[in-house]
């Protein structure tokens, strides 16, 4: 069974860091890509950023290029999300996905989410 | 960038009423659209991918149609269970900038 658990969330100020950590069972990220997904209180889904399968393509929303940084750990089969200068609008649940496949992806599993929180 | 538009926002409807949500592409995206539904609190859940194929397990009053720039996501009796937020997502954009749609809402 594809388990996904996400962690590291918190309360940061603008301009800090946090990094976030995807921790994924049932599946391994050498054959699947991983993708963060966020969504501020009250709001929609934002995609935020893609790893491909074993990290050799990387993906960022113009929204958080420069500033997160993604990458994976196949000896932990784990995917971060390194987040830098943050802003007050990065707050949100932060998701991370299974890319069911990996051309036109859709995302087939979710794990629950971490809350970042940043304050001015 | 590939825009997202759904409609409409919110949506009131009752038991075994039949309801449809469209979601709109700023440009051709072929059939590379998935639909999710997500509850309060939870994460998503994909119902529909390649615009019209149902994912596993789902039940089968929920379909989808459409390609190019416009998709429609069809419930065809509503049931207390499918109260929730839907949201569309392309992947048809050459830079892989993926997109979902702002959401619709589904409520008594």
């Amino acid at each position: 069974e594809v388990f996904l658990v996400e962690s590291g969330g918190g309360l940061v100020k603008t301009g800090e860091s946090l990094r976030l950590t995807c921790e994924v069972s049932g599946f391994t990220i050498t054959t699947y890509a991983v993708t963060w997904v966020r969504q501020a209180p009250g709001k929609g889904l934002e995609w935020v950023s893609s790893i491909s399968a074993g990290g050799d393509y990387i993906y960022y929303s113009p929204a958080v290029q420069g500033r997160f940084t993604i990458f994976g750990d196949s000896s932990k089969n784990s995917v971060y999300l390194q987040m830098g200068n943050v802003r007050v609008e990065d707050t949100a649940v932060y998701y991370c996905a299974r890319d069911a496949r990996q051309s036109h992806p859709y995302f087939d599993s979710w794990g629950l989410g971490t809350l970042v929180t940043v304050s001015s | 960038d590939i825009q997202m538009t759904q409609s409409p926002s919110t949506l009131s409807a009752s038991v075994g009423d039949r309801l449809t949500i469209t979601c709109r592409a700023s440009q051709s995206i072929s059939n590379w659209l998935a639909w999710y539904q997500q509850k309060p609190g939870k994460a998503p859940k994909v119902i529909i991918y390649d615009a019209s194929t149902l994912e596993s397990g789902v039940p089968s009053r929920f379909s989808g149609s459409g390609s190019g720039t416009e998709f429609n996501l069809t419930i065809s009796s509503l049931q207390p269970d499918d109260f929730a937020t839907y949201y569309c997502q392309q992947s048809g954009a050459y830079l892989r900038l993926w997109t979902f749609g702002q959401g619709t809402r589904v409520e008594i």
